[in-house]
Formats: structure tokens, sequence, C-alpha cells
């Protein structure tokens, strides 16, 4: 167990419909980041948020997006869903935002499939 | 940009066998390099990391030096497991460089006994 949390662990939709994906950081950390697990583009990075504030950008549409709050869990939102948005969507955490030497610890995933 | 390079899967091998997976990496600044491992179902979980250059990081059995001269992290286990069938992921991540990690592809592993 990582400690970090997602929920829920499954989603199915349908096309043009707007979800919301969940997600709790280990105790401690205030870096969070969203990544995309598919099996055309592999491991691909979204975004980072650090203690309420983005930090970086990665290859996110403009149909999603995703917000921290006060409490330090996070939300990524993805709207009007294409067919190409089902994946694997991983949360991760670490404690500071930008050292290369600490461990991102990843969730169990949110599986997201769009009918 | 920066990459990841893994060899491709999958690789399937008897339990006991000697496991290396290929790992090599471009990086225009100074990266620390990581293995996770990600099981049937799972998320992904940290198995070991290296921060610098000649530094080995092991865990469970598995080792990885990280060779600056080669730009190389490659994952190898002596013996092993049926339970050490999953998917492997090499990784990096470079301070300034957005901050996340950079995955290889991945390579799948099965083990029969």
């Amino acid at each position: 167990d990582s400690g970090v949390t997602q929920t829920p662990k499954h989603l199915i939709t349908a096309t043009g419909q707007r979800v919301t994906l969940r997600c709790s950081p280990r105790s401690g950390d205030l870096s969070v980041y969203w990544y995309q697990q598919s099996l055309d583009q592999g491991l691909q990075f979204l975004i980072q948020y650090y203690n309420g504030e983005e930090r970086a950008k990665g290859n996110i549409l403009e149909r999603f997006s995703a917000q921290q709050f006060p409490d330090l869990h996070s939300e990524l939102n993805l709207s009007s869903l294409e067919l190409g948005d089902s994946a694997l969507y991983f949360c991760a955490s670490s404690p500071r935002w930008d050292s290369s030497t600490d461990t991102q610890y990843f969730g169990p995933g949110t599986r997201l499939t769009v009918l | 940009g920066d990459s990841v390079t893994q060899m491709e899967g999958p690789v399937t091998l008897s339990e006991e066998a000697f496991l290396t997976i290929n790992c090599t990496y471009t990086a225009t600044g100074y990266p620390s390099l990581f293995w996770y491992v990600q099981y049937p179902g799972e998320g992904l979980q940290l198995l070991l990391k290296a921060t610098k250059a000649d530094d080995k990081g092991s865990n469970k059995g598995f080792e990885a030096t990280y060779r600056k001269e080669t730009t190389s992290f490659h994952l190898e286990k002596g013996s092993v497991q049926v339970s050490d069938s999953a998917v492997y992921f090499c990784a990096l991540r470079v301070v300034g460089s957005q901050g996340n990690l950079i995955f290889g592809k991945g390579t799948k592993l099965s083990v029969k006994p």
C-alpha cells in the first residue's frame, strides 16, 4: 500500500460526458502528479500540482483540467469524452515539487472506459 | 528531449533463470533513475532507484547500476520466481524538466514454473 488513494477504481461512461477522478496523496506529500496509461501512448505525464498551485504541464488535452484543494487532495476533470480517452489514470505524490531524487508513490489508478 | 528506451517484451523465462532487462536513457540534465513494477491489475510500485553515477539500487533480489558512461540502468535478477511476473518500467527524472517522471514503454515478464 503506497498510501495514495484514488477513487473510483472503475468508471464507465459515454462519449461526450464529463467525469471527475479523485486522488488523496500520502500523508505529508505536497506534490501531486497525474499520469495517463494507454496501450498506444504508454505512461504519459499530464499535470503536476504543488501545495495547491499548478507547477508543470505535460501532454494534457484542453478538455482535461485539474486542481488541488487546501486539504491537498486533487481532482482530474475530463470533459467531452472521446473513445480515445479510455485509459488507466494514475495519481502519484511526493514531498517536494522539483527534487529529482524524491520517489513518486503511485495510487492504484482509475480505469476509465468510454463507450 | 529526455527519453528512456527499454527492451521490447514480452520476456518469458523459466523459474530460477537469470533476468536482464535493458534500459538506456537520454537526458539533457543530470537524472535520477528508477525501476517501477506493475503487477497485474495493480498500480506502479517503486522497485529500486539510483540518484547518481555508479550508484547501485537493489530490492527484493533485483539490482541496477547507474552507468553514466553508457547512459544505462539495466535491471538484473539472479533467479526469478513466478511471483516476479509483471510489467517493469524504467524511468528518469531530471531536475527542472517539469519534475515529472519519463517512462520507457515497459517490458512484460512472464515466469513459468
